[in-house]
């Protein structure tokens, strides 16, 4: 079985400052790592992932996340924030032995709020 | 190019009434995916599906929760006889049959289901 915890429930944030929010989650299979964000009033959408080879992902829009299988984590970063990054912020598992779309069972953290001010 | 449709995006039902929450996946989609989201928590992992088959139902409820995805039109899900505890954010998801890494799928905007 998997879980995953994003410890902090709400970051907030002024504009250009950096940010992290963590990830870590718990697994005694191998397993792909997601990150998905979800705007107001929006579906969610992902971010990045991590499937294999470089521990270092990045999105086209300045997000980064490491996958640290000693620590279990895979902690979200930016280093200058915009008010548009405002959003609620998904960590996400899935088992890497499941077949096919089987992969689309995903095992969610319980989000992180990002509010960036101004 | 529509994204995943899901109706209503606000449902309203008093305890004992019946919920039909609907979607249609992306254009060429074949794979249904149904989240619940509880009040403070993260989403959980309902059903999935495919064309008229039900491939992964463990996280389904095992009471008065159902879901069907029939050859013709959109995926259904079905709560009869609605508690409070019910009352949650439902989220369907899709993927195409082939081609996209394990674990990409494409989400609706949401179901929001409160129970009076």
């Amino acid at each position: 079985a998997q879980s995953v915890t994003q410890l902090d429930s709400q970051v907030p944030v002024f504009e250009e400052a950096p940010v992290e929010l963590r990830c870590n989650y718990s697994s005694s299979v191998s397993v792909y790592l997601f990150w998905y964000v979800q705007y107001p009033n929006q579906g969610l959408q992902l971010l990045l992932k991590y499937l294999s080879g470089s521990t270092l992902v990045e999105s086209i829009n300045g997000f980064e996340a490491e996958f640290n299988k000693s620590q279990t984590s895979f902690h979200l970063r930016k280093p200058s924030v915009h008010i548009s990054d405002t959003a609620e912020y998904f960590c996400a598992v899935s088992d890497r032995s499941l077949r096919g779309n089987q992969g689309g069972k995903l095992i969610f953290g319980q989000g992180t709020e990002l509010s960036v001010k101004p | 190019n529509a994204g995943v449709m899901q109706n209503p995006r606000h449902l309203v039902r008093r305890r004992g009434q019946e919920a039909r929450l609907r979607c249609s996946p992306m254009k060429g989609h074949s794979h249904v995916y149904w989240y619940r989201q509880l009040p403070e928590e993260g989403l959980k992992f309902m059903v999935y599906l495919q064309k008229e088959n039900i491939i992964d139902e463990s996280g389904m409820p095992k009471e008065r929760f159902s879901a069907e995805f029939p050859k013709e039109g959109p995926s259904i899900l079905r709560i009869q006889q609605v508690v409070r505890g019910d009352s949650a954010a439902y989220f369907c998801a899709s993927s195409p049959a082939r081609g996209r890494p394990a674990g990409e799928l494409f989400f609706g905007e949401g179901s929001r289901l409160t129970v009076l």
